[in-house]
């Protein structure tokens, strides 16, 4: 079956670090994207990682152990625009389709 | 430079009737997507096109018509309304590619009374 786990809900600092997991378990695997969604809002490209390792961008960064089947984002220096749903979704190996399965979402809530 | 546009953005209807949602996208993009998004279930996929004349279901079709007979067109129908659809639809596209991400429209939030 196709499973992703993401906390529900988490709170944060304006100013520190938060670092959000994701776990899945697919039947295939061809990437993990995340993406920010604000309230009322679609939800934004944020990261890509389809090899192990870190990737860096800004003030975000995303990993990746395909071995463990874990992802996690870290933002960095959090600023009250921040809150917002982050959503991990996997890219299923299946020919030529461009699917993703997404996790139900982890608010992030960030406090002055 | 439109991008991904849906409408209506906001729509109410009645449980029976049938309803058309639109999404147009300008880039030309091979794959589009339609998704609900729903408390707790996240974003679930409805239907898909990998190109105007190709579609396939996705996790929760039933209920649902698409059509795709242009590249930049992809409605979504909802022919007899039930209040389980009431829901907030996200249009979606993509160019082919596993490393492109997919670009979302700003939403139409449906209620079925």
């Amino acid at each position: 079956g196709q499973n992703i786990d993401q906390p529900t809900e988490m709170t944060a600092t304006e100013g520190a670090i938060v670092q959000i997991n994701c776990t899945y378990q697919t039947s295939g695997f061809n990437g993990l994207f995340w993406y920010q969604q604000h309230a009322g809002e679609a939800p934004t490209f944020l990261s890509y990682n389809v090899l192990d390792g870190l990737e860096e961008k800004g003030r975000f960064s995303s990993f990746l152990s395909r071995s463990k089947g874990y992802s996690y984002l870290l933002l960095k220096e959090l600023q009250m625009k921040d809150s917002a749903s982050y959503l991990c979704a996997v890219r299923d190996y299946g020919g030529a389709t461009n699917k993703l399965i997404f996790g139900t979402g982890t608010l992030l809530a960030v406090q002055p | 430079d439109a991008g991904i546009t849906q409408s209506p953005r906001y729509k109410i209807t009645e449980t029976g009737r049938q309803v058309t949602l639109m999404c147009h996208q300008t880039w030309s993009h091979s794959y589009m997507f339609w998704y609900r998004q729903d408390l707790g279930h996240g974003l679930r996929l409805i239907y898909y096109s990998a190109a105007a004349d190709i579609t396939d279901k996705g996790e929760v079709p039933d209920g649902y018509v698409v059509s795709r007979s242009k590249t930049e067109n992809f409605p979504l129908t909802l022919e007899s309304a039930t209040r389980s659809q009431t829901s907030v639809y996200f249009c979606a596209s993509s160019p082919q590619g596993a490393s492109y991400e997919q670009y979302f429209g700003p939403g139409t939030r449906l209620t079925v009374t």
